[in-house]
């Protein structure tokens, strides 16, 4: 079966613009979660999404926003770039809504450079 | 959310069993162990999960005591593609739930 999709995988911006990054979670999934991986920090958590709601969120600033759609489709937006937000984007999904950290599969990616 | 701790950093020769443990000393009971796997530019990849005792599948083995304040993974006879990060994470299989992923361990297999 497909695996989780990212689009795009390379993505480069300029301060002060905005992006939008797209996970298709495997057929049948329905949770979505976001992580963002830096060299300095590590992989940090952002936002789940489940049915369409955002059921947890980790501690970034209102500028990192997401939202998942009736398909489970899940995109998320970032608001204002800046140099610091250079990161690899990773979208994770999970097939049991009681389960959010019961066998994540995660997609291979945006790498975003913001310049 | 339990904090886990693990190596920084280890290094082993192909063909040898490689160990690696996770200390969770304020893992709950509802906290299940999980390990993953994560190569350069990829997302992390799902090895092992468990509760207690031990779990074994086609790609690793996760011993976890009686106490469960910690848990080793194990991973057979490496070759040099397992050269990766794994990261040790806690937490309930019920809910939402924030996954956090601590540093991980960096593992080097060498020819």
């Amino acid at each position: 079966k497909a695996g989780v999709t990212q689009t795009p995988r390379y993505l480069i911006k300029t301060r002060g613009q905005q992006v939008t990054l797209s996970c298709s979670p495997i057929s049948g999934h329905r949770s979505v979660s976001w992580y963002q991986q830096t060299p300095g920090q590590g992989l940090q958590f952002l936002f789940e999404y489940f049915s369409e709601t955002q059921r947890n969120k980790g501690n970034f600033p209102g500028r990192f926003s997401g939202r998942q759609f009736s398909n489970s489709r899940s995109e998320m937006n970032v608001s204002t770039l800046e140099l610091g937000d250079s990161a690899l984007y990773l979208c994770a999904s999970s097939s049991d809504r009681t389960s959010a950290n019961y066998g994540y599969t995660f997609g291979s990616g945006t790498r975003l450079t913001v310049v | 959310l339990a904090k886990t701790t693990q190596p920084i950093s280890m290094d082993s020769y192909e063909g040898q069993e490689v160990n690696i443990t996770c200390s969770h000393n304020n893992i709950a009971t509802n906290d299940y162990i999980t390990w993953y796997q994560q190569f350069p530019s990829q997302g992390p990849r799902f090895i092992i999960q468990g509760y207690k005792t031990k779990v074994t599948n086609e790609v690793a083995s996760l011993f976890i005591p009686a106490d469960r304040k910690s848990s080793t993974l194990s991973l057979p006879r490496v070759s040099l593609s397992d050269t990766a990060v794994y990261y040790c994470l806690v937490g309930e299989r019920k809910g939402g739930f924030k996954t956090i992923f601590g540093a991980g361990t960096r593992l080097f297999v060498k020819a």
